[in-house]
């Protein structure tokens, strides 16, 4: 069964600093592992996914890396905004169910950027 | 383009009465999926389906049945609600090739 950590829960970070978020998960067979953000109230927004044959993929000030070999993915915000507090969640599918049957998430940071 | 588009999008029920959620979607997308959300518990998914007319169970699917009688539509149904399925339910659909998920704005339920 794959298991999925997010550590910290929650973090607050001053308006400008760079951050890095961290995903770990227990199989390292994936498919793929993805990347969203939640606002309060509302659904998932899809920011990144990594295949699992990639090693980085970019989209603006984000970053996210994935380390299969160490279970390990991250997620870099450059330059951070108060617009980008929310919650942030990743889930790694592991390859052998492919379509995303069993995907598992993790809990999510709650990140909060102090203008 | 509305992408996942979920109804309603709140709904208070008394135990025992039944209502179903819809779920569209305009991205045909194979697999759809329902999800709920509680407080320190993550996202669970209740039931999904990887193509029309084809449902399965997820992780938690006592309580709740599904229907996928067109592909673009994914109902979820409660027969007899309990306050144990009050919660947000996400429902979401995914891209064959690349495994990509995309979220409705979800379905807040309170069963008193």
């Amino acid at each position: 069964k794959q298991e999925v950590t997010q550590i910290p829960a929650a973090l607050s970070v001053p308006e400008g600093e760079n951050l890095v978020l961290n995903c770990s998960f227990t199989d390292s067979a994936i498919y793929n592992l993805q990347w969203f953000r939640q606002d309060p109230g509302k659904g998932l927004t899809s920011l990144l996914l990594i295949q699992s044959s990639q090693r980085e993929q970019t989209s603006g000030r984000l970053n996210a890396s994935l380390d299969k070999s160490s279970g390990r993915s991250t997620l870099y915000i450059a330059a951070s905004q108060p617009g980008d507090s929310a919650t942030y969640l990743c889930a790694a599918p592991r390859r052998a169910n492919f379509g995303n049957e069993k995907l598992t998430f993790g809990t999510g940071t709650r990140l909060t950027i102090i203008p | 383009n509305a992408g996942v588009t979920q109804t309603p999008k709140f709904r208070v029920l008394k135990t025992g009465q039944s209502m179903t959620l819809l779920c569209a979607q305009d991205m045909n997308h194979e697999y759809m999926y329902w999800y709920r959300q509680d407080p320190g518990m993550g996202l669970r998914l209740i039931h999904y389906s990887v193509g029309e007319g084809t449902t399965a169970k997820g992780e938690v699917p006592d309580g709740y049945n599904v229907s996928r009688l067109k592909k673009q539509n994914f109902l979820l149904g409660l027969e007899s609600a309990a306050p144990s399925q009050t919660s947000v339910y996400f429902c979401a659909a995914g891209a064959l090739n690349t495994g990509e998920l995309f979220f409705g704005e979800g379905s807040r339920l309170t069963v008193l």
